[in-house]
């Protein structure tokens, strides 16, 4: 079946480290989103993707980067630049403007 | 700007009581995507419906039921006899149509928590 894969489901991080969240996607969708939840509150778009080796800042870049190599893969990885990391991250892909599949996502923390 | 305001954060009510979870959206495109999701408590967002700018009829889905209306930018969701597995958090979202220069992005409400007590 196709989906929207996130890996890990779980992660923590130290400070001062930087750390990978994994999304593949086989539906063979051209965009590609990262978005971050804070307790609470909505989502918030972190990066975009509309193309492979193109990517757009979202509202709330700083602190993240990230890279689309591949169709199917967009990686995102928190720095330790981003001083409050801890969230619930989700990843989306969508093949035009409508349909847009998300991830289970990953819940990062901070030890 | 593109804003999506969900004034209500937490709302209980009891099984079989009706609810409607409101949603009022800002944006100057003239096409644009509204949508409902659905988180529960696994975290995953779950699609329940979209809606195109240019589509006011209202829709009903079992116990769904969707208001959209254009005149005062609203997008209401009614749950009609609610269940203890509708419990979860409730987001409405919108997007951008495509086009130059368009990202598709989503833009969410802050999300209405729904507890439904048995």
């Amino acid at each position: 079946d196709g989906g929207i894969t996130q890996s890990p489901k779980y992660l923590f991080r130290k400070e001062g480290q930087n750390v990978t969240l994994s999304c593949e996607q086989n539906l063979n969708h051209d965009a590609m989103y990262w978005y971050r939840q804070d307790p609470g509150q909505g989502l918030r778009l972190i990066y975009y993707s509309q193309i492979v080796n193109d990517f757009q800042k979202g509202d709330i870049a700083e602190g993240y980067s990230v890279s689309r190599e591949k169709k199917e893969s967009f990686p995102l990885t928190v720095t330790s630049a981003q001083k409050n990391p801890t969230a619930f991250y989700l990843c989306a892909s969508n093949p035009g403007w409508r349909g847009y599949t998300f991830g289970s996502g990953t819940r990062l923390t901070v030890v | 700007a593109q804003k999506v305001t969900q004034a209500q954060t937490e709302i209980s009510v009891v099984e079989k009581e009706d609810v409607t979870l409101d949603c009022v959206y800002e944006t100057r495109d003239t096409t644009y995507y509204l949508f409902w999701y659905k988180q529960p408590p696994s975290g995953e967002l779950v699609f329940l419906i979209r809606r195109n700018s240019f589509d006011e009829q209202n829709e009903i889905s079992g116990r769904y039921s969707w208001n959209f209306q254009k005149s005062t930018s609203s997008f209401n969701f009614t749950i009609t006899a609610s269940q203890v597995v509708d419990s979860a958090v409730y987001f409405c979202a919108l997007s951008e149509a495509g086009g130059s220069g368009n990202t598709g992005k989503l833009i969410f409400g802050q999300g209405t928590t729904l507890q439904v007590k048995p």
